[in-house]
């Protein structure tokens, strides 16, 4: 089993829809918790971190359930401009950040 | 403020041949990894640096791979006898201080790709 976890897709959604991705770790030890997006060719850069509470950035909310141990990420009013690919990140109490697979968003018009 | 940066954008080599992959990192930045992604997948964790030396090289895939940080900011990702399997982008990374925490995110360069023939 993968460390991380994700749904490769790709999601296919239509401008405007809302839309979530998950997310699932095999280490309860897992501290902190992100999630990166990447464009095609591109660098992956930092959408958001992922907090105990869940937290909300503009369209995009961020949820982490450690009892089953899987974080989401929701983005509401899909733009095109969203479409990329989405990473989760774990870091796994030592000095690992581990990447999922990523998940494939494709936003139409 | 300038990023990552990493040099050469591109490489092609033959197979067999020695590589050498340079990272400049954030000023300032002590904590620099490196990883590898392949097409479609995650970037695939190497080697992490704390300052000039290797906190955790647990993810470079056997003795072909070795990294260096001599004075604590450049780091060179050296390739040996390269095989078509190491064909990929290699992402360089820094962070302000040890990565995982909140307020010390990554900062990824924009990569180098590879290609081995």
């Amino acid at each position: 089993r993968k460390e991380v976890e994700q749904d490769p897709g790709p999601f296919n959604v239509p401008e405007g829809a809302t839309v979530a991705f998950n997310c699932t770790y095999s280490n309860s030890a897992s501290q902190s918790f992100f999630w990166y997006r990447q464009d095609c060719r591109k660098e992956p850069k930092l959408l958001m971190s992922v907090y105990s509470s869940g937290n909300e950035d503009g369209r995009f909310t961020a949820q982490l359930n450690r009892a089953s141990q899987y974080i989401s990420l929701l983005i509401r009013d899909s733009k095109l401009s969203d479409s990329a690919t989405y990473l989760c990140v774990v870091n796994n109490a030592g000095n690992m950040l581990t990447f999922g697979g990523g998940t494939r968003l494709m936003v139409k018009p | 403020g300038a990023g990552v940066s990493q040099t050469p954008s591109n490489k092609v080599t033959e197979k067999g041949k020695y590589v050498e992959l340079r990272c400049d990192p954030i000023s300032g930045h002590t904590a620099l990894y490196w990883y590898r992604q392949s097409l479609g997948q995650g970037p695939e964790f190497l080697i992490y640096f704390q300052g000039t030396g290797a906190a955790d090289d647990s993810g470079l895939p056997n003795d072909r791979f070795f990294a260096v940080r001599p004075e604590g900011s450049v780091s060179t990702l050296k390739i040996q006898r390269t095989e078509r399997g190491d064909s990929a982008v290699y992402l360089c990374a820094s962070s302000l201080t040890r990565p995982g925490q909140y307020n010390s995110p990554l900062h990824f360069g924009n990569g180098t790709r590879l290609t081995v023939t």
